[in-house]
């Protein structure tokens, strides 16, 4: 079993709709990455939380620490937001910087 | 704003071949993180540097070696180069350990024939 899990894998909605993308992970962490691939490969840093919820533009990302469970949202999706969407945990003790990724969320919002 | 400017962006090389890479972290960023992502994998964490020094190293193959530069630039060497490095090679770089916001590079993909 993973220890970062995502769901879904794969996501197409309509524009305009509501996403919302799942990580559950298993171990103790000091901080969660949502990070953003597109199809060149690139990789955009969205949100690092370690508790409550974080807004920016359409997007929104929450964490429950008790529950190691947190979620992205696009509100209004377009298009553009097409992307695989990461999550990604940092542990909690400093000399260990590797990140644990999950396996990704394909969105795809079609116009 | 400055990003994480990493070059080359592409690279092809002949097996056995020698690569290196470079990664200019934001500026006053003291962090910078090596990973290497295969086609249709996550990516795996290669090697940190926290203040010039190793801070952590993952799953490093013996012929790939890396440092961290005064200036706070980092580079990856990777020499006698096998097909299976073929992958996308993601610099990030942070301010302090732990506690400070990622940011990556667009990632330097390296072909290997």
């Amino acid at each position: 079993k993973n220890e970062v899990e995502q769901s879904p894998q794969n996501l197409t909605a309509q524009e305009g709709e509501f996403i919302t993308i799942n990580c559950s992970y298993s171990v103790g962490i000091s901080a969660l990455h949502w990070l953003q691939q597109h199809p060149g490969g690139g990789i955009v840093s969205l949100f690092m939380l370690s508790s409550g919820k974080k807004k920016h533009g359409r997007l929104i990302a929450t964490i429950n620490i008790q529950e190691k469970h947190s979620s992205l949202h696009i509100t209004a999706s377009h298009p553009r937001d097409s992307a695989v969407y990461i999550c990604a945990v940092r542990p909690p003790n400093f000399g260990n910087e590797k990140l644990t990724f999950g396996t990704g969320t394909r969105l795809t919002i079609i116009p | 704003a400055a990003g994480v400017i990493q070059s080359p962006r592409h690279l092809i090389k002949e097996k056995r071949e020698t690569a290196t890479l470079k990664c200019y972290p934001i500026p006053r960023h003291d962090t910078v993180y090596w990973y290497q992502q295969g086609p249709g994998q996550d990516p795996q964490f290669l090697i940190s540097f926290y203040e010039k020094m190793q801070s952590d190293k993952g799953s490093i193959p013996d012929r790939f070696s890396a440092q961290q530069f005064s200036d706070y630039h980092s580079e990856l060497n990777m020499s006698s180069l096998e097909l299976g490095d073929s992958a996308l090679y993601f610099c990030a770089s942070s301010r302090g350990q732990l506690t400070g916001e990622l940011f990556f590079g667009e990632g330097s993909r390296l072909t290997v024939l």
